[in-house]
């Protein structure tokens, strides 16, 4: 069974701090798909990042760098020099292959607070 | 990247009755939508497979005659939410899938309804 796993529900840091949310998988397929998307207050989910189970290769992009380990199933997601905009609610998905990009299993979700 | 859209934003309804949502795909067709449902300081559960000329597929748990979905469209598909209850009250996302060349058919998610049934 396919499961996603946010163990940190909530997480309040000042403005500048380096910040990482936990992203925990479980799938019996061998090919499948990770993803990580911000929530704002808006509600409009606004996507991050999409990854493969065959790339394992870190992902950078400005101040998000996403760290992808098959060997304890983690794809966890990292703001370095956090802002205020960032706060948001995050949440990490799983897509299994033989769905074709279809149905997204989420993660309960990451309430982050970026305080000035 | 392609463009969804959701129509109402919000609505407001009283106890009993029906409530249509809206998801349009903008600039690509979609054999296939997704509904999912979200209550506060809650996950996006997906509620329903939404196909295009057929039959939606709906998750375990949800009730297919309470939340009749509709894809008459390539580019349209609609939830209504049939004597509304405060229950029902919560946020409605749409997402439509489109069809890559390559292996992967990427999702694209509406901006969200916002139902509150009084």
């Amino acid at each position: 069974a396919q499961k996603v796993t946010q163990a940190q529900t909530e997480i309040s840091v000042v403005e500048k701090e380096d910040v990482t949310l936990d992203c925990v998988y479980e799938t019996r397929d061998t090919t499948y798909y990770l993803f990580w998307y911000k929530q704002p207050p808006s509600g409009e989910l606004v996507f991050l990042i999409r990854r493969n189970s065959f790339d394992e290769q870190n992902e950078i992009s400005g101040r998000y760098s996403w760290n992808f380990q098959k060997s304890t199933s983690s794809f966890n997601f990292t703001i370095t020099a956090s802002q205020v905009v960032d706060s948001a609610v995050y949440f990490c998905a799983l897509s299994e292959a033989n769905n074709q990009g279809g149905k997204l299993i989420f993660g309960q979700g990451t309430e982050l607070s970026v305080k000035p | 990247g392609a463009v969804v859209s959701q129509h109402p934003s919000w609505v407001i309804c009283k106890s009993g009755t029906s409530v249509k949502i809206e998801c349009r795909s903008l600039d690509f067709q979609a054999t296939t939508m997704f509904w999912y449902r979200q209550f506060p300081k809650q996950s996006l559960m997906l509620m329903a497979t939404s196909n295009e000329g057929s039959k939606a597929t709906y998750e375990q748990g949800v009730e297919k005659d309470k939340f009749l979905i509709n894809h008459a469209s390539l580019t349209l598909s609609t939830l209504t939410v049939t004597s509304a209850h405060p229950e029902d009250s919560s946020f409605y996302i749409c997402s439509a899938l489109s069809r890559g060349q390559g292996r992967y058919n990427e999702q694209f998610f509406g901006p969200g309804t916002r139902l509150t049934v009084l």
